[in-house]
């Protein structure tokens, strides 16, 4: 199975900080990858999706990059609405892998 | 609008079964592959298993195969996860979640989420 290695694992931000998680593929992935956003005892949420695509509804100051097996995510602005957990996610095969997490709290 | 509703989760004694249920809505279901994919107490998540839109093609993580199996019926609109031979490890809030791509084949894309339903596995 292909390994998805988040960091950091905890990240403590003020409003309005530029934020970024990085994500990396034990292989090479493409731009086979998601992102996701979960708060506590909520489901995920689909954020990013193939790397770079925004899904519709998702607030802009949610960017995706990378390709082949490194990866970010980038908040420009947190907003208080963004504490959450983040996960990035593999789909460049059958078997799907996600990332350990990102916590993002209140600094 | 897209819904998913799981059902079925509760209190099992391990090496016993359970089936999940999933009840979609505001979509073609057939259309669309669907998965199971479970997050341990404190844990990260973990995907478990995903059925092509059709039923015709399933897939396993390691972990779940040869004890889960999972099926689908288009005319009631429902995925479903029959898990057997259950382990104290398979203690989870288990989640559907709705492909993004619309021809039925396996992607892996995420996009739509159900609640989930807690499974606990415990003697």
């Amino acid at each position: 199975d292909i390994q998805m290695t988040q960091s950091p694992s905890t990240l403590s931000a003020s409003v309005g900080d530029r934020v970024t998680i990085t994500c990396r593929a034990s292989q090479s992935i493409s731009s086979w990858l998601a992102w996701y956003q979960q708060k506590p005892g909520k489901a995920p949420k689909l954020l990013i999706y193939k790397a770079s695509s925004l899904e519709s509804g998702v607030p802009s100051r949610f960017s995706g990059s990378g390709s082949g097996t490194e990866f970010t995510l980038t908040i420009s602005s947190l907003q208080p609405d963004d504490f959450a957990t983040y996960y990035c996610q593999q789909y460049n095969s059958y078997s799907l892998t996600f990332g350990g997490g990102t916590k993002v709290e209140i600094k | 609008e897209v819904q998913l509703l799981e059902s079925g989760g509760g209190l099992v004694q391990p090496g016993g079964s359970l089936r999940l249920s999933c009840a979609a809505s505001g979509f073609t279901f057939s259309s669309y592959a669907m998965s199971w994919v479970r997050q341990a107490p404190g844990k990260g998540l973990e995907w478990v298993s995903a059925i092509s839109g059709s039923g015709g093609s399933t897939y396993y993580a390691d972990s779940v195969k040869g004890r889960f199996t999972i099926s689908r019926d288009n005319s009631k609109n429902t995925l479903y996860l029959q898990m057997n031979s259950l382990r104290a490890e398979d203690t989870a809030v288990y989640y559907c979640a709705k492909d993004s791509s619309k021809d039925g084949i396996w992607f892996g894309e995420l996009g739509v989420w159900g609640q989930g339903t807690t499974v606990t596995v415990s003697s």
